[in-house]
């Protein structure tokens, strides 16, 4: 069973679509990560998040401490979103990430 | 927000030599750091655990004489790859841990891509 699950996999969206990815974790956690790894291996990091909501530019990260659930939103997607999403996990207390297998996103002008 | 930087960003190397890559907390001091690879198509995967002048912690397969890490200042993990074969080509990324007391979290390094031939 994976610490952290995140839906889907594999996503194309037409240019301008509003998308939506998902992460659900089962450990007690200190913050939660969303990273972009494009092509060729880069990682930047999105948001960290403990509680609540961000934005920056077209994207939105949520976060529901309750429900355990987080999801990363991008408005008027472009194809230079294409990319490779992954959500990680901090556990609370300790130094150990749990990452999600990642969402690989198409944009498709 | 913090930021940890890599470098180098890409390298390729003959097989046999060493390569070091090093991690930066560029803004804040880091008494711990962690070091990832990541396999193409795959998550990444912690490879060891390393606090500022003291030996690094590595996870459960991964060798301590082929990944040698050095945590020398509160600002600086090394990580090398000794006599480094193709099967050691692969994403390493560090992260670095902001100390608690300013929001315990850790933020990733861009990642250093390094193909062995």
């Amino acid at each position: 069973k994976n610490e952290v699950e995140q839906s889907p996999q594999n996503l194309t969206a037409q240019e301008g679509e509003f998308i939506t990815i998902n992460c659900s974790y089962s450990v007690g956690i200190s913050a939660l990560h969303w990273l972009q790894q494009h092509p060729g291996g880069g990682i930047v990091s999105l948001f960290m998040l403990s509680s609540g909501k961000k934005k920056h530019g077209r994207l939105i990260a949520t976060i529901n401490i309750q429900e355990k659930h987080s999801s990363l939103h991008i408005t008027a997607s472009h194809p230079r979103d294409s990319a490779v999403y992954i959500c990680a996990a901090l556990q609370y207390g300790g130094n150990q990430f749990y990452f999600g297998t990642g969402t690989s996103l198409t944009v498709i002008p | 927000g913090a930021v940890v930087s890599q470098h180098p960003s890409r390298v390729i190397c003959k097989s046999g030599t060493s390569v070091k890559i090093e991690c930066r907390s560029l803004d804040f001091q880091a008494t711990t750091m962690f070091w990832y690879r990541q396999f193409p198509k795959q998550s990444l995967m912690l490879m060891a655990t390393s606090n500022e002048g003291s030996k690094a912690t590595y996870e459960q397969g991964v060798e301590k004489d082929k990944f040698l890490i050095n945590h020398a200042s509160l600002t600086l993990s090394t990580l090398t790859v000794t006599s480094a074969h193709p099967e050691d080509s692969s994403f390493y990324i560090c992260s670095a841990r902001v100390p608690q007391g300013v929001g315990e979290t850790q933020y990733f390094g861009p990642g250093t891509r390094l193909l062995v031939l």
